[in-house]
């Protein structure tokens, strides 16, 4: 069956740390893979997106996510975090064969502390 | 320029009420999406509109009816809801109806409160 995992419901991290968010999915086809970020009272604002290539992206706010399909992983990654950086983060996939539609993980809350 | 924009941004609604939803994109894109949020999850998809047409309806109860007047406007239509029905909702669009290899751009939301 097709899925998106993000085994991490909720992550705190001290700001300035690094931080690294988990997504792992399932599909037969190649898949499309994105990160959102949510804000409190916020719509789904797009971090990054993996298609095809060079296998690290970066996106927007620092982030960067790293895609291993040996590992069937789409991990997010940002090596300072700011308190801004605070929400909801969710992993989203598409492929080929999910025709009109991609599907979302369960999403990770992240707590910054000063 | 990547808005989809949504009004009402908040919404209070009796259960006899009837409302709307809009969602405007000016972006060309050919796709439009409904989704539902509840706190603390992940969207879940409503209806896809192709080319202006309805593609996806995933099971949603007739007391939400999508209406998509032109390329650039989705509305959700809204009737004799029930509490439950409480929810973030989201338009989104993108360039073509499929993920493949395309990208889906959200809205801020419509929070609605049904009472």
């Amino acid at each position: 069956a097709q899925s998106v995992t993000q085994p991490d419901i909720h992550i705190t991290v001290s700001e300035g740390a690094s931080l690294e968010l988990r997504c792992n999915y399932s599909y037969g086809a190649t898949p499309y893979l994105f990160w959102y970020v949510q804000s409190p009272g916020q719509g789904l604002q797009l971090l990054l997106k993996y298609f095809s290539g060079d296998t690290l992206v970066q996106g927007i706010k620092g982030f960067e996510a790293e895609f291993k399909r040996s590992q069937s992983s789409f991990n997010l990654r940002k090596p300072s975090v700011h308190w801004s950086d605070a929400a909801e983060y969710f992993c989203a996939v598409g492929a080929s064969n999910t025709g009109n539609q991609f599907y979302f993980g369960t999403g990770t809350s992240l707590t910054v502390i000063p | 320029d990547t808005e989809v924009t949504q009004t009402p941004k908040h919404l209070v609604m009796g259960m006899t009420n009837k409302k709307s939803l809009k969602c405007e994109q000016h972006m060309g894109h050919r796709a439009m999406y409904w989704y539902k949020q509840k706190a603390k999850k992940p969207p879940e998809l409503m209806f896809v509109y192709s080319y202006e047409k309805l593609s996806i309806n995933e099971s949603v109860p007739s007391r939400f009816s999508p209406e998509c007047p032109n390329s650039s406007l989705l509305n959700l239509h809204l009737h004799a809801l029930q509490p439950e029905d409480s929810a973030l909702y989201l338009c989104a669009s993108s360039q073509d109806p499929t993920p493949y290899g395309n990208t889906i751009y959200f809205g801020e939301g419509s929070w609605l409160t049904v009472v």
